[in-house]
């Protein structure tokens, strides 16, 4: 199965931008992308998914490579509530519905 | 709308007791069902998934089990446990339509073994 790689931890201010990135360089032509996060004690919460096309929900948007071989979720606005462990998940052939978390990035907002 | 039930939240049990830990869906039928454990300060663990009733997929070997006696019905099971058993369980749904796969997790089952 494909893997992903996302930096162990990020920092952000309170009312900026963040930008988590994840390389996804073996993916597959009908992966799909997605992005999980995890608040303390409670269980992952679904942000985004996509497969070729830039994706934007009411949470974030997920910038896709032209390649395929990294993407880019995007808080537009972090506040501290984002604070989070985010996973970026691939999601296809042999794995097919069933996600397998790796790490995560963990992110600070600073008020 | 759907939604997921898991319980019981804390448990605290001895090495070699039984385990139940049972999960219920709503708001939708077949759903895929997926029990995840989370060790301490670790990730995520995909321990058994379920496309179906009586439909059991284990994904690593280990002192679990898993059964779907019903539809929207998941329970987690173990006749004794060990130490090694501690962590946070999650169970999850998903809907079996064709594309990807968006999974919805319960709350969670925090087991402490003693």
């Amino acid at each position: 199965d494909a893997k992903t790689t996302q930096p162990n931890s990020m920092e952000s201010n309170e009312e900026e931008p963040v930008h988590l990135p994840c390389n996804h360089s073996t993916i597959s032509g009908t992966d799909y992308i997605h992005w999980y996060r995890q608040l303390p004690s409670q269980g992952p919460e679904y942000v985004i998914h996509g497969l070729t096309s830039n994706v934007n929900n009411r949470m974030a948007s997920l910038a896709i490579a032209e390649d395929r071989k990294s993407s880019t979720l995007i808080l537009h606005r972090a506040t501290l509530r984002d604070a989070a462990v985010y996973y970026c998940i691939l999601e296809g052939g042999t794995s097919y519905g069933k996600l397998t978390f790796g790490q995560g990035t963990i992110l600070t907002v600073h008020p | 709308s759907q939604t997921i039930h898991q319980w019981p939240a804390t448990l605290v049990q001895p090495v070699g007791s039984p385990l139940s830990l049972e999960c219920t869906v709503e708001g939708t039928s077949n759903p895929n069902l997926y029990w995840y454990r989370q060790a301490a300060g670790r990730g995520l663990q995909l321990l058994f998934y379920s496309v179906g009733i009586g439909q059991i997929s284990s994904e690593v070997p280990q002192n679990l089990s898993a059964s779907r006696p019903q539809d929207r019905q998941f329970i987690l099971s173990s006749k004794k446990l060990l130490l090694s058993d501690s962590g946070f369980y999650l169970c999850a749904w998903s809907g079996t339509n064709s594309g990807a796969n968006v999974l919805t997790f319960g709350a969670g089952s925090r087991l402490t073994v003693l």
